[in-house]
């Protein structure tokens, strides 16, 4: 049981540029959700899913898009990334209802 | 505008002392409370949680604690131990599967 990964680990684009966040699960969750933490501000929501073909945005969406086609899979699009994007996203998930979230270990992304 | 706050981005403690992070929350209809616990290079790992018809919640050597009419909770960590060092974030659950984090306070445990 692998539990919520992420792909890639670190990534340095330069500005413009498009890129996808990979999200994955094993937990037969219906909840995923990503989220961005910078400092001095916590972590904050930026997209998340209640199903396969259900997304809504968070708290920060400009910038961002999402899709859900499967239950296990849960992608970040940048289409043109910009330095205020630069940030460590994490992918998160949970059974509906559920407060406890799981966490992924995190995408480290520099836009220069 | 942070409708949970942990004021303290820092806090050192001596092993075996009691460690309290400290969390103020401003919506007075969040009433459910979780904290996680957070080591370099990995994600938020969920650690006690507390709901507001309780005051108190223990589990082992953590405790948090519910002060609604000060819109304020705290975990304690009694003994404090060296692996114990790492960001712990204070999360409000307002429901929809939402969490509302705070900004987080890094804990130094010292020998």
């Amino acid at each position: 049981n692998a539990g919520v990964t992420q792909t890639p680990k670190f990534q340095v684009l330069k500005t413009g540029q498009s890129m996808t966040l990979q999200c994955a699960q094993d937990m037969n969750h219906e909840y995923m959700s990503w989220y961005r933490q910078d400092p001095g501000m916590g972590l904050r929501l930026i997209h998340y899913s209640v199903g396969a073909g259900i997304t809504d945005q968070g708290e920060v969406p400009n910038g961002y898009n999402v899709s859900r086609s499967t239950t296990e899979d849960f992608p970040l699009r940048l289409l043109s990334a910009a330095p205020s994007q630069t940030s460590v996203y994490f992918c998160a998930s949970s059974n509906l209802g559920a407060d406890t979230q799981y966490f992924g270990p995190g995408t480290r992304l520099t836009v220069l | 505008d942070q409708q949970v706050k942990q004021n303290s981005p820092s806090l050192s403690v001596q092993e075996g002392r009691i460690s309290i992070l400290n969390c103020d929350y401003t919506n007075s209809m969040f009433d459910y409370f979780l904290w996680y616990k957070k080591y370099p290079a990995e994600g938020p790992t969920f650690l006690i949680s507390i709901s507001s018809i309780k005051d108190k919640n223990e589990d082992g050597r953590f405790t948090v604690f519910l002060n609604k009419s000060a819109k304020h909770l705290s975990l304690h960590i009694v003994p404090s131990q060296p692996g114990d060092s790492a960001v712990y974030f204070c999360a409000a659950f307002p429901g929809a599967q939402k969490l509302v984090f705070g900004q987080g306070t890094r804990l130094t445990i010292n020998p």
